[in-house]
């Protein structure tokens, strides 16, 4: 079946570190990769998203590249702020017989210390 | 005027009562979901519908049921609510296969 993984958290990081979070798919077919990002108290906001091999998503400062030969799509960022601290989910639309439901990793929070 | 909008945003109810939760949307999208989040779980599909009058069950659908009788309005119901459905409910709308989510704000509703 269809699986997002994703890197277990919590990950602290002091402002200005660089930041990696893993994500690896498994799919049929050719996914489109997406990567939310949620605050508290709030629904999943689009943070990026690729949608065939070697692209890279991008979006306030963040980049992932879909990586097919690896099933990866990791998300990095050169400098984190404070204001960067939230959960962000990995996802994957699979497609196939499954159409246009996303599957999401289980998240993983950052909090960014001053 | 927000794309998608959830009432309520928060409830409290007593185990055995039925409760509906709304997903209204402005975006005229044709599918829509339901997800619950747990800690620990992530996002659970519930329910979604690729039209009106067109849904089907998710990973965990027992205990809920779904109804769109309009492209934007998805309501999910609890039947018989009990103290393992409390949880956070998101609602998301998608413009098409090859597309993202666009996610609501989420109903926080607790079981007693």
């Amino acid at each position: 079946g269809n699986s997002v993984t994703q890197m277990e958290g919590p990950v602290t990081l002091s402002e200005e570190a660089f930041l990696t979070i893993n994500c690896t798919y498994t799919a049929t077919g050719y996914p489109s990769l997406f990567w939310y990002v949620q605050y508290p108290g709030e629904g999943l906001q689009l943070l990026l998203k690729a949608t065939k091999a070697d692209d890279k998503g991008s979006n306030k400062g963040f980049e992932a590249t879909y990586r097919k030969e690896t099933t990866s799509f990791h998300l990095e960022k050169g400098s984190v702020q404070v204001s960067d601290s939230a959960v962000y989910f990995c996802a994957s639309n699979a497609g196939g017989t499954s159409y246009g439901k996303l599957t999401f990793g289980q998240g993983t929070i950052l909090t960014v210390h001053p | 005027d927000a794309g998608i909008t959830q009432s309520p945003r928060h409830k409290v109810t007593e185990t055995g009562t039925p409760v509906t939760l709304r997903c209204h949307q402005t975006e005229n999208h044709r599918y829509m979901y339901w997800y619950r989040q747990d800690p620990g779980h992530g996002l659970r599909l519930i329910h979604y519908s690729y039209g009106v009058k067109d849904t089907d069950k998710g990973e965990v659908s027992d205990g809920y049921s779904v109804s769109r009788s309009k492209t934007e309005d998805f309501l999910l119901t609890l039947e018989s609510a009990t103290s393992s459905q409390t949880s956070v409910y998101f609602c998301a709308t998608q413009a098409g296969q090859a597309y993202g989510y666009t996610f609501g704000s989420g109903t926080r509703l607790t079981v007693v």
